[in-house]
């Protein structure tokens, strides 16, 4: 168990639709990091997010945002979803959000996002 | 931008013989390098990384991985494969000043008994 929590573990919904992705980091870290996982795309990352503010952003559509809150659960939301939205989402957490010791991540098990 | 690859999309092997499982990088500057392992429907999980220092690097389940700079190369091995290593692997790289990380395409280990 990575102490990362992700909720719901699975999703299915309709095109059009919203949803809110759920991320609980590890007890003590201040970084939350978004990564889509599909077949096609391979494994990407979306949002960085440390004490509350975003540090970095990758791939994100226009139609996500996420944030962070101050109890440091962050949330993934996802709009006018498409049938290509559908994949699995990720959270990870780490302590900082940079640093010269190459800090590893730690990883949830994800949510399953099924869009119909 | 720093971005890794993984050129196979399977590796097969049998039990008890070495694995390796490649991976390049393209990095500007020191390569923050970092292996992942995936099993299945669960998260992924760190089993090593290389800042500096020893090209042999150490890590979690009896894996290590060998860095060449010249070749610009960043390789998993293990001795002695098992079948619980089945999994998926992915490379990973960090991509500028934040932690955030930068993963290649995954690798499919298939151990046979």
């Amino acid at each position: 168990d990575s102490g990362v929590t992700q909720t719901p573990k699975h999703l299915i919904t309709a095109t059009g639709q919203r949803v809110t992705l759920r991320c609980s980091p590890r007890s003590g870290d201040l970084s939350v990091y978004w990564y889509q996982q599909s077949l096609d795309q391979g494994l990407q990352f979306l949002i960085q997010y440390y004490n509350g503010e975003e540090r970095a952003k990758g791939n994100i559509l226009e139609r996500f945002s996420a944030q962070q809150f101050p109890d440091l659960h962050s949330e993934l939301n996802l709009s006018s979803l498409e049938l290509g939205d559908s994949a699995l989402y990720f959270c990870a957490s780490s302590v900082g959000d940079r640093d010269e010791v190459g800090e590893k991540l730690f990883f949830g098990s994800g949510t399953q996002l099924s869009v119909l | 931008a720093q971005s890794v690859a993984q050129p196979e999309d399977q590796v097969n092997v049998a039990e008890g013989n070495p694995l390796t499982v490649k991976c390049t990088y393209s990095v500007s500057g020191n390569p923050y390098l970092f292996w992942y392992v995936q099993y299945p429907n669960r998260g992924l999980q760190f089993l090593l990384k290389y800042i500096t220092g020893d090209n042999l690097v150490k890590g979690s389940y009896g894996f290590e991985a060998e860095f060449n700079k010249s070749q610009t190369s960043f390789h998993l091995k293990k001795p002695s494969a098992l079948v619980s290593d089945s999994a998926l692997y992915f490379c990973a790289v960090r991509d500028g000043g934040y932690n955030k990380l930068i993963f290649g395409a995954g690798t499919r280990l298939a151990v046979h008994p």
